[in-house]
């Protein structure tokens, strides 16, 4: 059974980094596409972060460039989102998901709230 | 950047009642269009697919058309499960989320 954990949420401090992560289990995790979308308190979805198989293509929204990293660890089957200098706007509950071959994506984890204040 | 203006923010219907939401890309996307149902506290979830194939397990009321740019959710005959927020997305070239249309009770 396809599952998705998504953990390291937490309240931070303006200017500080986190990483949040994403624990997968149930698939084989190194032959999945991966996202990372975020939802703002009371908002709708953004589409945040890609990750290609092997890590080595990403993409990521404009308005994250910068400063959101994503990375995986096929060996420990964990996608991971770095994120600096935080902002306010950054607040929101962010979900990790996986993309199928037909570019669907099915399965979402539960999210994890990352609150932003000082 | 694709654009997704979906329509309306809000719905209000009562049981029974047929339901249609719309999603115009800024940009042809052919069919790559996927339709998600969100409640509160919860992961979105998957319900329709490439425009209008219907995921595994979703009732047949769903159903997704797609004229040129212009993409439709419709809800044959709401049901009281079907109270929601729901969202587009499109997969053509990265991916975006239209804004939601949150269908309420009359």
């Amino acid at each position: 059974q396809v599952h998705l954990e998504e953990s390291g949420g937490g309240v931070v401090r303006p200017g500080r980094s986190l990483r949040l992560s994403c624990a997968a289990s149930g698939f084989s995790f190194s032959t999945y596409l991966m996202h990372w979308v975020r939802q703002a308190p009371g908002k709708g979805l953004e589409w945040v972060a890609f990750i290609s198989y092997d890590g080595t293509t990403k993409y990521y929204a404009d308005s994250v460039k910068g400063r959101f990293t994503i990375s995986r660890d096929n060996s420990n089957n964990t996608l991971y989102l770095h994120i600096n200098s935080l902002r306010g706007d950054d607040t929101a509950v962010y979900y990790c998901a996986r993309q199928d071959s037909s570019s669907v994506w099915r399965n979402w984890g539960q999210g994890t709230l990352v609150t932003v204040s000082s | 950047d694709i654009q997704m203006t979906q329509s309306p923010s809000t719905l209000s219907a009562s049981v029974g009642d047929r339901v249609t939401i719309t999603c115009r890309a800024s940009q042809t996307i052919s069919n790559w269009l996927a339709w998600y149902q969100q409640k509160p506290g919860k992961a979105p979830r998957l319900l329709i697919y490439d425009a209008s194939t219907l995921e595994s397990g979703v009732p047949s009321r769903f159903s997704g058309s797609r004229s040129l740019t212009e993409f439709s959710l419709t809800i044959s005959s709401l049901q009281p499960d079907d109270f929601a927020t729901y969202y587009c997305q499109q997969y053509d070239n990265l991916w975006t989320f239209g804004q939601g249309t949150k269908v309420e009770v009359k």
